[in-house]
C-alpha cells in the first residue's frame, strides 16, 4: 500500500518563527489532507489540498502531485499551534486515508 | 467543534465489562468511520461504513463489534477488552472520497 512519511518528527519553534512540514507520499494520490490534533486529542481538518497550494490565515499547503510530496506552512507560530500535525492521503477511489506519523510540533513562548 | 460528537468523552472500563461508543453526525455525510489511536503509533483506520453499508474491517479483533443504523450514528461495541485496547477512540465523517472530519474521541482505559 501506499506509504507516507513526515518530517520533521520532532519541532521545537520560538513563538514568532515560521516552520515548514513535509509530507512524502510514494504513489499518485487523488486525496491528500492535513490535519492539526492539539493536546486533546481533537483532530482538525486543516486543507483538503490533491494538488495545487491553499491559504488559511497564518497556514498555507502546497502539494507537488508529480514530486509526490506536500508542504504545510506556518507563520508567526504560536503556542495555539503545538500539537501534531498529519499528513494522510488516499491513492484510488474510496480506499481509506493512509496517515503518516505525524510532526510533533512544540511553540514556546 | 468540526459537527461530529462523540460520548463517552473518558472511559474506564474491566476486561469482562461491555460498552459502546457512540459517534453522532448531523453533516450529511454518507461516510463514517472509526480509528483507534494508540501511545507513539499512527492512526489505525479501523472499520469504514458507506451509505450504512461497512465497506472496511481492517482486521480488527471481533472484541470490536461495529454498528451502523443510519447515516448519522455510529457506534463501536466493545467486550473482553485487552489493557493493550487503552487507546484514543476516534470516529469521522466525510463524504465519501472527499474530506473526513473527526470527533472529539473517546479515551479508553481498560483494567
Amino acid at each position: 500500500g501506499i506509504q507516507v512519511e513526515q518530517s520533521p518528527p520532532d519541532l521545537i519553534l520560538q513563538e514568532g518563527a515560521n516552520s515548514t512540514l513535509r509530507c512524502n507520499f510514494s504513489d499518485s494520490v487523488n486525496n491528500l489532507q492535513w490535519f492539526h490534533q492539539n493536546p486533546w486529542g481533537q483532530l482538525i481538518n486543516l486543507f483538503y489540498i490533491p494538488s495545487g497550494t491553499k491559504q488559511n490565515g497564518r497556514l498555507s499547503a502546497t502539494t507537488v502531485a508529480t514530486e509526490r510530496y506536500s508542504l504545510l506552512y506556518i507563520s508567526s507560530s504560536q503556542t495555539t499551534d503545538s500539537g501534531v500535525y498529519f499528513c494522510a492521503v488516499r491513492n484510488s477511489g474510496n480506499t481509506p486515508l493512509v496517515f503518516g506519523k505525524g510532526t510533533r510540533l512544540s511553540v514556546i513562548a | 467543534e468540526t459537527g461530529v460528537t462523540q460520548t463517552p468523552r473518558h472511559l474506564v472500563m474491566g476486561m469482562t465489562n461491555k460498552k459502546s461508543l457512540k459517534c453522532e453526525q448531523h453533516l450529511g455525510h454518507n461516510a463514517m468511520y472509526w480509528y483507534k489511536q494508540s501511545a507513539k503509533k499512527p492512526l489505525e483506520l479501523m472499520f469504514v461504513y458507506n451509505f450504512k453499508e461497512q465497506t472496511e474491517n481492517n482486521s480488527v479483533p471481533s472484541r470490536f463489534s461495529p454498528e451502523c443504523p443510519n447515516s448519522s450514528h455510529l457506534f463501536l461495541h466493545l467486550h473482553t477488552l485487552q489493557p493493550e485496547d487503552s487507546a484514543l477512540y476516534l470516529c469521522a465523517s466525510g463524504l465519501a472520497g472527499v474530506t473526513q472530519y473527526f470527533g472529539p474521541g473517546t479515551r479508553l482505559t481498560v483494567l
